[in-house]
């Protein structure tokens, strides 16, 4: 079975300053792993993922994420915390069964960027 | 590309009645999710198509709970006898195969219907 932790429901930080954002998962099989913000009363974006190769993965809005295979780990930085990333972030894997890759979420962490 | 769609974005009712929600996949997509998220939770699946094909539902998904995505392009999620528990956001998500060698697609979301049940 496979499943994500997000550790801390909400995140505070202020304007400028780093952005961390903690995920662990546990899976049996080489995990494939996303994170995705979801704004107030909207959908989910991709952030950005990680299937294979560089452990180091970029995504949008100047958000990377390192896979850490033996600290079970994906978390989630910025180097710079800017007003417009409050919102909440979910990480999740997915669960591949030979027919749909179905995502795994974690519960999620709610940012908060004050001035 | 105008993305996922979903309607109606929200949806109030009494307990007891049916809804009927719609998603408009990517255009060149041929996989559908659905994924239901409760308050202060992340997304759970549903159920998940490949063109007009039903090929998984989850145990979530009771017997009041119907999908269709009759022409392998858009797709309806149909609850009958609503309860109080089915309020929540209903999000639909699609994507393409992954590429030669991969396992996993990566799936875009729709803006999703929230439905609240009185």
């Amino acid at each position: 079975a496979q499943s994500v932790t997000q550790l801390g429901s909400h995140v505070s930080v202020s304007e400028g300053a780093l952005v961390l954002l903690r995920c662990n998962y546990s899976s049996s099989v080489p995990p494939y792993l996303f994170w995705y913000v979801q704004y107030p009363n909207q959908g989910l974006q991709l952030l950005l993922k990680y299937t294979t190769g560089a452990t180091l993965v970029k995504g949008i809005n100047g958000f990377e994420a390192e896979f850490k295979k033996s600290e079970t780990s994906f978390h989630l930085t910025k180097p710079s915390a800017h007003m417009s990333d409050a919102a909440e972030y979910f990480c999740a894997v997915i669960l591949y069964t030979g027919t749909a890759s179905k995502l795994t979420f974690g519960t999620g962490t709610r940012l908060q960027v004050t001035l | 590309d105008t993305g996922v769609s979903q309607n109606p974005r929200h949806k109030i009712t009494k307990r007891g009645q049916n809804v009927t929600f719609r998603c408009d996949p990517i255009s060149e997509h041929n996989r559908l999710y659905w994924y239901r998220q409760t308050l202060g939770q992340g997304p759970e699946f549903l159920t998940y198509f490949q063109n007009e094909a039903q090929l998984e539902k989850s145990r979530l998904l009771s017997d009041r709970f119907s999908a269709e995505r009759p022409k392998g392009s858009f797709s309806t999620l149909e609850i009958q006898r609503t309860e109080q528990g089915d309020s929540a956001m209903y999000l639909c998500a699609s994507s393409s195969p992954p590429l030669a060698g991969g396992l996993a697609d990566t799936q875009y979301f729709g803006p999703g219907t929230r439905l609240t049940v009185l």
